[in-house]
């Protein structure tokens, strides 16, 4: 069973859009949500994270919305440029002990 | 950069073969996990090594097996191995006390034959 489940599989934006991706999980018992960004040939970087006592976490022109209700968190890139062009997942954990990915989303930022 | 480093980058190996891969964390980072992440999904937990010891494992067969060592380096070694076995395996470290803090080396591309 997936844990966590994110759509879109791939997005394609102009530069300056924001694009949105989301993810839901089932777990209550979670508590910890990053988001990393993969490059080809690279391994994940985190990006962002946040925990479920917040509803909204901004860096910089990364953005987590999070409905704990809802069981479902977003990430959303402000002014996204074409060197944002990545692989991006997000992810849970319960005490940083185990991390369950979504499947990843596949962002593409024409210039 | 991350400071963990991954060896071999790549890896070819036949069906029934074993593997030992390898990483190397900063000095400090006592914890490792180690994913499998199959071409186009998400990495896979497979294990979590806290001072030289598993605490905690994914749903990988028993043939999946690690060792971490004092010196902040660890091993991945998988017996038997399957086609299926095809994938990036990537490492992670995290610094004393903060688990949810995970920094990847940029992973070892085996290919089962």
């Amino acid at each position: 069973q997936q844990q966590v489940k994110q759509s879109p599989q791939s997005l394609i934006v102009q530069k300056g859009g924001i694009p949105i991706i989301n993810c839901a999980y089932e777990n209550t018992a979670f508590d910890y949500f990053p988001w990393y960004q993969q490059f080809p040939g690279k391994g994940p970087a985190l990006l962002i994270a946040i925990r479920p006592d917040v509803s909204e976490k901004k860096e910089g022109r990364f953005t987590i919305s999070f409905n704990k209700s809802a069981k479902q968190f977003s990430l959303h890139i402000m002014d996204s440029q074409p060197g944002d062009s990545a692989t991006y997942f997000c992810a849970a954990s319960k005490a940083g002990n185990q991390f369950y990915f979504g499947t990843g989303t596949s962002l593409t930022v024409i210039p | 950069e991350t400071g963990v480093t991954q060896s071999p980058t790549h890896l070819i190996k036949t069906r029934g073969q074993q593997v030992t891969l390898r990483c190397s964390s900063q000095s400090g980072h006592n914890t490792v996990s180690w994913y499998q992440q199959a071409l186009g999904q998400g990495p896979q937990f497979i294990f979590q090594y806290y001072r030289e010891e598993e605490n905690g494992r994914g749903n990988f067969p028993p043939r999946f097996s690690g060792l971490q060592f004092p010196n902040y380096s660890s091993e991945l070694n998988v017996n038997a191995l399957e086609l299926d076995d095809s994938a990036l395996y990537l490492c992670a470290s995290s610094p004393g006390g903060q688990t949810n803090i995970q920094y990847f080396g940029a992973g070892t591309r085996l290919s089962v034959l």
